[in-house]
């Protein structure tokens, strides 16, 4: 079965200063892996998707992503973070069918000005 | 048309009301999911519908009455709910693994408030 882990509930940066939101998985196959956001009180939109391919993945407002296979990891980073990037973030992995995602904990991303 | 409509966007009702959720997508996605979140929590999967057919039952209770009419529409009929179901009910939508492209659509949710 797979998992997703993101080490730390809560991130804040000052706007400007990079942006890393960890995510760990395991899965016994090759994963397929997503970041989603989620602003207060809608849906969750994909950032970024990781399936074959090139390791380093550029999703939407300047987020990227880097799947390590011998880490199990699918870090997002942004260079620089504005403000409009508060919001909730979630690591997520398919499962084998292709017919379930498994969401990690998600991660609250706080920017000062 | 990249967009999974759900209403209605915010729904309040009695434990003893008989209510529905309703989410449509015209992208020709052949599967479709209803989620449920609860406050600062990741969504956690009730159900899948592959090709119309309800292929995933995460346990859930039969309070929960999943319906896919067509493949362009999902209900989610709701009958007794407990205080506990208040959450925000999510849809999504997915072209399925057969096209390799396995990018889940959402859409905004529904606020559901059982009082």
């Amino acid at each position: 079965a797979q998992s997703v882990t993101q080490l730390g509930s809560h991130v804040s940066v000052s706007e400007g200063a990079l942006v890393l939101l960890r995510c760990n998985y395991s899965s016994s196959v090759p994963p397929y892996l997503f970041w989603y956001v989620q602003y207060p009180n809608q849906g969750l939109q994909l950032l970024l998707k990781y399936t074959t391919g090139a390791t380093l993945v550029k999703g939407i407002n300047g987020f990227e992503a880097e799947f390590k296979k011998s880490e199990t990891s699918f870090h997002l980073t942004k260079p620089s973070a504005h403000m409009s990037d508060a919001a909730e973030y979630f690591c997520a992995v398919e499962n084998n069918a292709g017919n379930m995602l498994t969401f990690g904990g998600g991660t609250r991303l706080m920017v000062k000005p | 048309d990249t967009e999974v409509t759900q209403t209605p966007k915010h729904l309040v009702m009695g434990m003893t009301n008989k209510k529905s959720l309703k989410c449509e997508q015209h992208m020709g996605h052949r599967a479709m999911y209803w989620y449920k979140q609860k406050a600062k929590k990741p969504p956690e999967l009730m159900f899948v519908y592959s090709y119309e057919k309800l292929s995933i039952n995460e346990s859930v209770p039969s309070r929960f009455s999943p319906e896919c009419p067509n493949s362009s529409l999902l209900n989610l009929h709701l009958h007794a709910l407990q205080p506990e179901d208040s959450a925000l009910y999510l849809c999504a939508s997915s072209p399925g693994r057969q096209t390799m492209n396995t990018e889940a659509f959402f859409g905004q949710g529904t606020r559901l408030t059982v009082v």
